[in-house]
């Protein structure tokens, strides 16, 4: 079966845009994570879904990061007023439940200019 | 496509030889641990786990090991191959906490 998709793999935007950013987990994982990556770093924890609900939401930068996932499945993170400090790669991971064995996607990197 | 951990700590083998690679884990009630291994321009891939009721645990060509004590893990492969040049991450997890908390990284290059 398919694992974690992200779109798209690359954005380059300009300083002050919105931007979206979109996963599709592995079907029935209702446990979805954000991750940013800045070259040389390990994955920061963004924000973690149970099900439909942000179960925890602490990993979020500021007000101008927010996602969502309507029905459980599908998620969007958006990022406001974009700055170039937001340029990273943007991971995506499911599992079938929380502290089990979570699946990334490739990423999306983000350039802002 | 973009380079992973330009800057982390590297580890140089020679290929056919068992490479140690270790992390300090941060949280003593961490009681998941994973080990990643990343790609240049790839997401993280899911090597091995252990939960903190081991201290062992072996998978196809590794071994990770857990010692709570001094709050340290480590990934054993056995017979490097080139294709394992990538950079590995441990990550830490536990029953009071719902995220992954990844470690700093480390870079294996294996060498003919």
């Amino acid at each position: 079966g398919a694992g974690v998709s992200q779109t798209p793999s690359n954005k380059v935007t300009e300083k002050g845009k919105y931007v979206e950013l979109r996963c599709d987990p592995i079907s029935g994982h209702t446990a979805l994570y954000w991750y940013r990556q800045s070259l040389g770093q390990g994955p920061e924890f963004l924000i973690y879904f149970q099900g439909t609900g942000a179960a925890d939401d602490s990993g979020l930068p500021n007000d101008r990061f927010f996602a969502v996932r309507p029905e459980g499945s599908v998620s969007t993170l958006k990022i406001q007023r974009t700055e170039r400090g937001d340029s990273a790669v943007y991971l995506c991971a499911s599992s079938s439940t929380e502290n089990t064995e979570a699946f990334f996607g490739q990423g999306t990197r983000l350039t802002v200019v | 496509g973009e380079s992973v951990g330009l800057h982390l700590p590297t580890l140089s083998v020679q290929e056919g030889d068992n490479s140690i690679i270790n992390c300090a884990y941060s949280n003593s009630a961490s009681d998941y641990f994973i080990w990643y291994k990343q790609e240049s321009g790839k997401g993280p891939q899911f090597i091995i786990d252990i939960r903190s009721n081991m201290d062992k645990r072996q998978g196809q060509r590794v071994t990770v090991l857990l010692n709570k004590t001094v709050k340290h893990l480590s990934l054993q492969i056995a017979a490097t191959q080139p294709g394992d040049s990538a950079v590995y991450f441990c990550a830490e997890g536990g029953w009071n906490t719902d995220k992954l908390i990844f470690g700093t990284g480390t870079r294996l290059q294996v060498f003919p």
